[in-house]
C-alpha cells in the first residue's frame, strides 16, 4: 500500500514561479526523500530530511518536515523548463527493514 | 561502471514465457532493491537484498516472482508463466547499506511488456 500521498497529482507553471509540492504519510518515519524522474528514466535522488530535522536546502530546493503532521513539503524556486519531471517523495518507516515507500509522483510542468 | 546498469532495456515477451531481468549494482553497495512501476503510478516494493541477511520478499506479488543475488553483486529477477499485467518497468536500485535506508541509486530500468 501506498505510504506517501502527494498533492497536487500534475501542476503546471510558468518558468520562473515557484513550484510546492506536497506529501503526507501515515506512520512514524526515520526521514523522508525526494526523488525526481523524466519521462522513461530511472529515479534521482534530491533530497533527504530526518525525522528530527524541519527543514533543509539543497540549491534550489527547499524541503520542510511537519512530523506531528505527517508531512513534508518541497519547494522549487525559479523554476525552468528542465525542471518538468515527475517527482515522488518516499519514506523510511520506522521498524520497516531499511526499505522506502514511495507515493505515487506529481508531474511537474514548466511552460517557457 | 558508474551507475546501476540494468538489463534488458526492454522486453517484449509472450504470455505464459518466463523472463529474467538483470541488475548490477554500484561497486560495494551492500543493499539492493526491486520496483515495479506500472504505467503513471508510483513504485511498488518487491524485494529487497542487504549483505548476507536474508532477503526481504515481502513485497513479491506471487509466487511466479523470485530474485536472486549472487555473491553480493548482481541480481537477477525471474518472472516465471508471464501474465499481462506483470507489464511494466522494473528498477532496480542499490544503496551503501549502512544505518538508517538513505539515497537509492536507480537503474534505468527494465521495461517489460507481455502481449
Amino acid at each position: 500500500s501506498q505510504q506517501g500521498e502527494e498533492d497536487p497529482q500534475a501542476l503546471s507553471i510558468q518558468e520562473g514561479e515557484n513550484a510546492t509540492m506536497n506529501c503526507s504519510y501515515k506512520t512514524s518515519i526515520n526521514n523522508l526523500q525526494w526523488y525526481r524522474q523524466n519521462s522513461g528514466r530511472g529515479l534521482v535522488h534530491l533530497i533527504l530530511i530526518r525525522s528530527n530535522e524541519r527543514e533543509k536546502h539543497s540549491g534550489r530546493l527547499r524541503v520542510t518536515l511537519d512530523t506531528s503532521k505527517k508531512s513534508s513539503s518541497l519547494l522549487i524556486t525559479a523554476s525552468r523548463a528542465a525542471d518538468t519531471a515527475s517527482y515522488f517523495c518516499a519514506t523510511d518507516e520506522t521498524g520497516a527493514n531499511s526499505k522506502l515507500t514511495f507515493g505515487k509522483g506529481i508531474t511537474l510542468s514548466v511552460r517557457p | 561502471g558508474a551507475g546501476v546498469s540494468q538489463s534488458p532495456s526492454n522486453k517484449v515477451t509472450e504470455k505464459g514465457k518466463d523472463v529474467e531481468l538483470r541488475c548490477d549494482p554500484i561497486s560495494g553497495h551492500t543493499a539492493l532493491y526491486w520496483y515495479r512501476q506500472s504505467l503513471g503510478q508510483g513504485l511498488e516494493f518487491l524485494i529487497y537484498f542487504q549483505g548476507n541477511s536474508a532477503p526481504d520478499k515481502s513485497g513479491l506479488p506471487s509466487d511466479r516472482f523470485s530474485a536472486e543475488r549472487t555473491g553480493g553483486s548482481v541480481s537477477t529477477l525471474t518472472i516465471q508463466r508471464t501474465q499481462q499485467e506483470d507489464s511494466a518497468v522494473y528498477l532496480c536500485a542499490s544503496s551503501t547499506g549502512q544505518g538508517d535506508t538513505g539515497e537509492l541509486f536507480f537503474g534505468e530500468g527494465s521495461r517489460l511488456t507481455v502481449l
